[in-house]
């Protein structure tokens, strides 16, 4: 079956990096575009970033655009958020999330599985 | 960035009544609108795609409907499993964006 399963969480000071891991499992991972979605405590769902099946291409959102980069290795099937410069306002859970059809760029925009979250906290 | 807003933020309702949740995108989106149930400390589960389509596995007892820039979202008959957040997100372009949720609670 589809796992997705995030790792890296934890917490940071404010102007450091972290990297999140998503290792996929159960699909055709080098066919399909993986998103980032995060959740701030006590607030809604906020999309971050995605990658192309490939790899090739990425959109972030504007709040994290700079900052954060998105990557995968299709060898280890695995999707990486690297997060640097983080600010307090980026404290939040981490979900990756598959898209529901294999398709190139654009991305559909939507998905089908999710992982169960990481949480990132920034605080000093 | 397309601006997404839903009303009401909660809601309170009885098990079996009809709840009816609106979405409204700050511009033309065709139907390229999704819905998500968010429970506490779980995934979010996609219950409705292309503004009206049911997901994979979703009960009958949740629907969707509109296009362009106004649409709704129903649970026919509320049950206890329903309580959580839903989302609208648009998938017309990037970034992509969600509602700020309405979390539905049983009276």
């Amino acid at each position: 079956q589809v796992q997705l399963v995030e790792s890296g969480g934890g917490e940071v000071q404010p102007g450091r990096s972290l990297r999140l891991s998503c290792a996929a499992s159960g699909f055709t991972f080098s066919s399909y575009g993986i998103h980032w979605v995060r959740q701030a405590p006590g607030k809604g769902l906020e999309w971050v970033a995605v990658i192309s099946y490939d790899g090739g291409r990425n959109y972030y959102a504007d709040s994290v655009n700079g900052r954060f980069t998105i990557s995968r290795d299709n060898s280890k099937n695995t999707v990486y958020l690297q997060m640097n410069s983080l600010r307090p306002e980026d404290t939040a859970v981490y979900y990756c999330a598959k898209e529901v059809y294999s398709s190139g760029w654009p991305p559909v925009g939507y998905f089908d599985y999710w992982g169960q979250g990481n949480l990132v906290t920034v605080s000093s | 960035d397309i601006q997404m807003t839903q009303s009401p933020s909660s809601l309170s309702a009885s098990v079996g009544d009809r709840v009816t949740i609106t979405c409204q995108a700050s511009q033309h989106i065709n139907n390229y609108l999704n819905w998500y149930q968010h429970k506490p400390g779980k995934a979010p589960k996609l219950l409705i795609y292309d503004a009206s389509r049911l997901g994979t596995g979703v009960p009958s007892r949740f629907s969707g409907s509109g296009s362009g820039t106004d649409f709704t979202f129903t649970i026919s008959s509320l049950q206890p499993e329903d309580i959580a957040t839903y989302y609208c997100q648009q998938y017309y372009n990037l970034p992509l964006t969600f509602g700020p949720g309405t979390n539905v609670d049983i009276k």
